[in-house]
């Protein structure tokens, strides 16, 4: 039972490129959720999906767009990557409670 | 606007020193009060719940209480492993979904 899995762990990327984070739980919620943590800042909700086949845009979407794949899978696209998107990004899941992944640590330069 | 501001940002203790952190919200219509553990280099780890003002939640020395304006983690002879920042949120009252509003954090540091 890993709860929920983030790949990759570290990624750096060139202004421009383009990158999947994928997000996986086991936990079989309903909702899940994409963040982005950065200092002074806080979690900052990017989008969400409340159930398989839905999602919706959260505090911060520009600049993303996600796909919610199935129940268990919910990605996050970065179509051309900025340095103001140099983040951690955290997926969360949770029907009440929200548990999140061990994070993806993003540099883009 | 919702909002959940926590103080204070850091926080330096010695070993055994009890301790309060301070999550202040403006929610109308609270859903739920969420404490959250974070260590360096990793995810949020679910602590608490708390629903209604004036319940309660203890886990080891912790101790999460809510009124109707703010919630407190009480943090009773705390040991280096409790060093970490603790993260609270706040769920409004938005229909078909559990969206969040963060606060920023606490950094407690306990010195042996």
């Amino acid at each position: 039972n890993a709860g929920v899995t983030q790949t990759p762990k570290f990624q750096v990327l060139k202004t421009g490129q383009s990158m999947t984070l994928q997000c996986a739980q086991d936990m079989n919620h309903n909702s899940m959720y994409w963040y982005r943590q950065d200092p002074g800042m806080g979690l900052r909700l990017i989008y969400y999906s409340a159930s398989e086949g839905t999602t919706d845009k959260g505090e911060v979407p520009n600049g993303y767009n996600v796909s919610r794949l199935n129940k268990r899978e919910f990605s996050l696209r970065l179509e051309s990557a900025a340095p103001s998107q140099t983040s951690v990004y955290f997926c969360a899941t949770g029907d009440s409670e929200q548990f999140f992944g061990p994070g993806t640590r993003l540099t883009v330069l | 606007e919702d909002q959940v501001t926590q103080s204070p940002e850091a926080l330096r203790l010695q070993e055994g020193e009890s301790s309060s952190l301070n999550c202040s919200y403006t929610v109308s219509g609270l859903r739920g009060l969420f404490w959250y553990r974070q260590d360096p280099g990793k995810g949020p780890e679910f602590l608490f719940t708390l629903y209604s003002a004036g319940e309660e939640k203890e886990k080891e020395r912790l101790k999460a209480t809510l009124t109707k304006k703010e919630s407190f983690l009480h943090i009773t002879a705390p040991k280096p492993e409790d060093s970490a920042t603790y993260l609270c949120a706040a769920r409004p009252p938005t229909s078909g979904t559990y969206k969040y509003i963060f606060g920023t954090g606490t950094r407690l540091k306990v010195l042996a």
